[in-house]
């Protein structure tokens, strides 16, 4: 299986603040990578596809990027909504598999 | 409008069966394989398997394979998880998710929870 790796675990950061987020593979996966937005008590939304497709409605504060083994989500102007926990996941191979997740919270 | 609805809280007993539904509604049911997603109490998310609903093949995580069965009836456009025998180990929020084509999960559901306890 691949192992998907993010750092940092937790962070607090301000509003307005940028923010970035990384994610590491055990292998090379190209740009099969996705991230998702968890609030509390919600299922995930998915915000990015193929490592930098910004998915429709999602705010363009976000933003994508990698290839190979290592990818970054960035948040450029930190909302309040966008306290939440972040996950990366690979679709290069099965099992697909998760990152152990990023909690974003405020500071 | 794309959603993907599931049925309600489920508590049961050690050794029991299970199985939760997931309705999918405003969009070709048949063309995106369903995914259901894992995520225990004040944990990460776990990809469990896929069914694509047009013919019913299934591919498991092998980590759930022959604990837990994928399932469709494309005439009620509904998924289904099941479990013959469950464990206080299955206590978990179940999700299901679409997958959009390119390996993404785009439309989720609204989870359901499984408590399982003696």
């Amino acid at each position: 299986d691949i192992q998907m790796t993010q750092s940092p675990s937790s962070l607090s950061a301000s509003i307005g603040d940028r923010v970035t987020i990384t994610c590491r593979a055990s292998q090379r996966i190209g740009t099969y990578l996705n991230w998702y937005q968890q609030r509390p008590g919600k299922a995930p939304n998915l915000l990015m596809s193929t490592a930098s497709s910004l998915q429709s409605g999602v705010p363009s504060r976000f933003s994508g990027s990698g290839s190979g083994t290592d990818f970054t989500l960035t948040i450029s102007s930190l909302q309040p909504e966008d306290f939440a926990t972040y996950y990366c996941q690979q679709s290069f191979s099965m099992p697909r598999t998760f990152g152990q997740g990023t909690q974003l919270e405020i500071k | 409008e794309v959603q993907l609805v599931q049925s309600g809280a489920e508590v049961k007993e050690p050794g029991e069966s299970l199985r939760i539904s997931c309705k999918g509604s405003g969009y070709s049911f048949t063309s995106y394989w369903i995914t259901w997603v894992r995520q225990m109490p004040g944990k990460g998310l776990e990809w469990m398997g896929r069914i694509d609903p047009s013919d019913s093949y299934t591919q498991y995580n092998p980590s759930f394979q022959g604990h837990v069965t994928f399932s469709a009836d494309k005439s009620i456009t509904t998924a289904y998880l099941q479990w013959n025998t469950t464990k206080a180990s299955d206590t978990a929020m179940y999700y299901c998710a679409r997958d959009n084509g390119v390996n993404a999960f785009d439309i989720w559901g609204q989870g359901t929870v499984v408590s399982v306890s003696s």
